[in-house]
């Protein structure tokens, strides 16, 4: 999808359980974000990355956390806190509009 | 942040027919993008219109702006099976250049 790859496709978490789910682009683009995206309901902002080593909360940030050490590789891991982390996942660069790539579907078992 | 509302919530048409949807905002913009989301898919960019632009197209996508009341809308000319999908308007407000989207428009078109 455009040059950004997530992965896994689709991911099952158990209570309690941290997992991480990755997001790689080769796009050559500074700003990266991730989306969660609920059935019938938009997009919303988890954190975004203007640049390699910083990182903004966005609006649904608690029970999340990112990393940006690579300019490639913008990781999220949905931690225990978490309560409600089934939903689809989406990951985003950003130059003159937006790509995304083709998403990760979590759900709780 | 704020954020786009499209309108309708789902739209339901024969194929060659044209489509048409809305996109309310609140508040002052710089860009306002439209994307297409196939099921299960991520999305796709379609088109930006700037602030001080008022209509866009490419190829069979129209779109329009009106940064007086505040919204946007999105035709789609000559219909096919394959523009089934949901359509998403993103704003952003002035000073941020994060995007924010609404619920979308989920249109099908009929064979």
């Amino acid at each position: 999808d455009g040059g950004i790859t997530q992965s896994p496709k689709y991911l099952f978490r158990k209570e309690g359980q941290n997992v991480t789910l990755s997001c790689e682009q080769n796009l050559n683009h500074d700003a990266m974000y991730w989306y969660r995206q609920d059935p019938g309901q938009g997009l919303r902002l988890i954190y975004y990355s203007q640049i390699v080593n910083d990182f903004q909360k966005g609006d649904i940030a608690e029970g999340y956390s990112v990393s940006r050490e690579k300019k490639e590789s913008f990781p999220l891991t949905v931690t225990s806190a978490q309560k409600n982390p089934t939903a689809f996942y989406l990951c985003a660069t950003e130059a003159y509009g937006y790509t995304f790539g083709s998403g990760t579907r979590l759900t709780v078992v | 942040s704020q954020q786009g509302e499209e309108d309708p919530q789902a739209l339901s048409i024969q194929e060659g027919e044209n489509a048409t949807m809305n996109c309310s905002y609140k508040t002052s913009i710089n860009n306002l993008q439209w994307y297409r989301q196939n099921s299960g898919r991520g999305l796709v960019h379609l088109i930006l219109i700037r602030s001080n632009e008022r209509e866009k197209h490419s190829g069979r996508l129209r779109v329009t702006l009106d940064t007086s009341k505040k919204s946007s809308s999105l035709l789609i000319t000559a219909s096919r099976a394959a523009d089934t999908a949901s359509y998403f308007c993103a704003t952003d407000g002035t000073g941020s250049y994060i995007p924010t989207f609404g619920r979308g428009t989920s249109l099908i078109v009929h064979p």
